[in-house]
């Protein structure tokens, strides 16, 4: 089965004090891996798509990274507005030809003025 | 330049009764996706459709939940003689085709609390 696990729970960060979250999975073949932000009361956003190990994307304060293992979700300089919960997911293939989602549970960040 | 439409927004059922959720995927997104979201907990995934076809019910209930993906119009999760437990954000996401690294696009949710 696959596992996705996410980690701090929570994330309280002072604004401009960088800091990387983490999602750690175990999966059978990997296809990608996604990072979705998610505010109260909304749906999840999404951010990147990660596919292989060593790739990287950047979004303005935000850079993904993937390693055979592992993701990071690293946050330079936190303004308060990026204070959400992010989400890290992996998507592997049915046994069917689809795409299956598992999601992790999230990390909540909170960025303080 | 819609994106995934849920409605409603908020459903307040008494136990019992019946909650039909509706999702309208993106224009040009015929695949959709059920999660379900409990507070302190990820997003799980409830069933897969296509336009007319169930594809993967696996993480439906099987007493009490139905989903449907009529060719025309929204897709429909009903869950009939709700309880408490049912109570829980109800998302739905929606992609181009269900292949490997085809992005889903989430809708805004629909919260559904069992008094």
């Amino acid at each position: 089965e696959d596992q996705v696990t996410q980690s701090p729970e929570a994330l309280r960060l002072q604004e401009g004090e960088s800091s990387s979250l983490n999602c750690s999975y175990t999966v059978s073949g990997l296809r990608g891996l996604f990072w979705y932000r998610q505010d109260p009361g909304k749906g999840p956003e999404f951010l990147f798509t990660l596919y292989s190990a060593g790739e990287e994307k950047e979004k303005e304060r935000l850079k993904a990274t993937l390693t055979k293992k592992e993701s990071f979700l690293h946050i330079t300089a936190p303004k308060p507005e990026d204070s959400a919960t992010y989400l890290c997911a992996v998507q592997t293939i049915h046994s069917g030809g689809y795409q299956k989602v598992t999601f992790g549970t999230g990390t909540k960040l909170q960025v303080i003025p | 330049n819609a994106g995934v439409m849920q409605n409603p927004r908020h459903l307040v059922r008494r136990r019992g009764q019946e909650a039909r959720l509706r999702c309208s995927p993106m224009k040009g997104h015929s695949h959709v996706y059920w999660y379900r979201q409990l507070p302190e907990e990820g997003l799980k995934f409830m069933v897969y459709l296509q336009k007319e076809n169930i594809i993967d019910e696996s993480g439906m209930p099987k007493e009490r939940f139905s989903a449907e993906f009529p060719k025309e119009g929204p897709s429909i999760l009903r869950i009939q003689q709700v309880v408490r437990g049912d109570s829980a954000a109800y998302f739905c996401a929606s992609t181009t085709t269900p292949l490997a690294k085809n992005i889903q696009y989430f809708g805004a949710g629909t919260r559904l609390s069992v008094l």
